[in-house]
């Protein structure tokens, strides 16, 4: 079973601060997906990285894959109290086609204006 | 118009009885999902259908019944409902690409439910 471990678990800063979330994994995954989740919602894709060593923007949100293609980051510059949610990274469940997602436990990150 | 819709969204009941929970996607995809997040918020699989036919069943209690009458709409009976049932519920939907490395997948807004 490859699993995918997310930390910190909680993060509560105050607005315009920069932070950082880890997904590890002992395993190598041919994808990682960034997904958020607000309060009473489902989760959001992010974005989706797949080859090693890759990095994505999203405005000011910046993912990384590692070059092992097994670990990936998530980077928030000045963070504001609308990127409050719960973060989860995800990975193809290995060995099928069918859209099995191994999910990380998530980041619980609270925004304080 | 929304992508992928359960109901209810909030299901209170009591110990021992059987509850459903309705989802239906309108993106066109060929595969469903159905998701338990616990209190801690870890997200869960627990049953896959592509084009109908049951993929991912992963150890569920048999009191778990999923049923897709048609690849637009999936849905989850629970008999003989136990304290331990009681999370959010997702339903989500991707289209299967084989060549593809991953599948984005669309979730619904979830049906929480609490069993007293």
């Amino acid at each position: 079973t490859q699993l995918l471990e997310q930390s910190p678990q909680f993060l509560s800063i105050q607005e315009g601060e920069n932070l950082t979330v880890y997904c590890n994994s002992s395993s190598v995954f041919s994808s990682l997906q960034w997904y958020r989740q607000e309060p009473g919602e489902g989760p959001v894709l992010l974005v989706t990285v797949v080859t090693g060593g890759e990095v994505k923007k999203l405005k000011r949100l910046t993912f990384q894959f590692g070059d092992a293609r097994k670990d990936s980051s998530l980077h928030i510059t000045a963070a504001q109290p609308g990127d409050t949610g719960l973060y989860l990274c995800a990975g193809p469940a290995g060995g099928t086609s069918y859209g099995k997602l191994t999910f990380g436990q998530g980041t619980i990150l609270t925004v304080h204006p | 118009d929304t992508a992928v819709s359960q109901t209810p969204k909030y299901l209170v009941t009591q110990m021992g009885n059987d509850k459903s929970i309705k989802c239906e996607q309108n993106l066109g995809h060929d595969t469903m999902y159905w998701y338990k997040q616990d209190s801690k918020k870890f997200l869960k699989i627990m049953f896959s259908y592509n084009n109908k036919e049951l993929i991912i069943n992963e150890t569920v209690p048999n009191r778990f019944s999923p049923k897709s009458p048609d690849k637009a709409h999936l849905n989850l009976h629970i008999n003989s409902l136990e304290l331990g049932d009681s999370a959010v519920y997702f339903c989500a939907s991707s289209q299967e690409r084989l060549a593809a490395h991953y599948n984005e997948q669309f979730f619904g807004p979830g049906t929480r439910l609490t069993v007293l």
